[in-house]
């Protein structure tokens, strides 16, 4: 079983920053928070990782509480390229046979003109 | 990052038949994944493949009704047998990163798979 929980859907207007959050309260020392997303008839896309620290990229920022049991991902200015499944998922970092995603239900973002 | 093409991209088939998925990557890869996802659904690992070795499945996942292949570093097949109406759904596969994109998983654009 998935070990996140995130809000099934969630509205966003263009150029606005999305926050998209997710619980992981059994989250274990040595695993990280990744986050990938769904575009309509694609393959899931990485975003971002992190495992304590806040995290950005080109694409996103990650904030993890300091207790780490949920994080937020944002989108800083939301696109309609941007409306999406977003998958939240703990998983432990490189190595050996620990490679495997756990997907849950994620959250289906919708960018609004 | 790695590139993964799959072919077919769909496919139509008649129950009772099987369709081997191809799966091919733009550099060399350890381990390569094959997931599915049933509509609306999310996506669920069906097996892990390391070139060389069996593949790793899942549970509720076996052998005999998905077989793969793992004949090199950078190609992988998945065939779905003696299809039923169940198995229609997107089969994707997928690679862990190397370099500085380790660990990140790409994946390819998926098989749509219709069984009548």
């Amino acid at each position: 079983d998935a070990k996140t929980t995130q809000p099934p859907s969630m509205d966003c207007a263009e150029g606005r920053a999305a926050n998209l959050p997710c619980n992981h309260s059994t989250i274990s020392g040595n695993e990280y928070v990744y986050w990938y997303r769904q575009i309509h008839s694609q393959g899931p896309q990485y975003i971002i990782h992190g495992l304590k620290n806040n995290e950005t990229n080109e694409m996103a920022s990650l904030i993890i509480t300091e207790d780490r049991k949920s994080s937020t991902l944002i989108l800083p200015h939301a696109t309609l390229r941007d409306t999406a499944v977003y998958y939240c998922i703990v998983r432990e970092g490189s190595g050996g046979s620990n490679y495997k995603l756990t997907f849950g239900k994620g959250t289906l973002l919708t960018v609004n003109p | 990052s790695a590139v993964i093409s799959q072919k077919p991209s769909r496919d139509i088939c008649q129950r009772g038949t099987s369709l081997t998925i191809q799966c091919q990557v733009d550099s060399q890869v350890t381990m390569m994944f094959w997931y599915r996802q049933q509509p609306g659904q999310s996506l669920t690992l069906i097996a892990t493949a390391n070139q060389g070795s069996e593949a790793t499945y899942e549970s509720g996942f076996v052998i005999d009704k998905f077989p793969i292949s793992r004949p090199n570093l950078t190609f992988s097949t998945l065939t779905v047998s003696n299809m039923s109406p169940e198995d229609s759904s997107i089969y994707l596969c997928s690679v862990e990163g190397t370099g500085r994109n380790y660990n990140e998983q790409f994946f390819g654009p998926g098989t749509r798979l219709t069984v009548l």
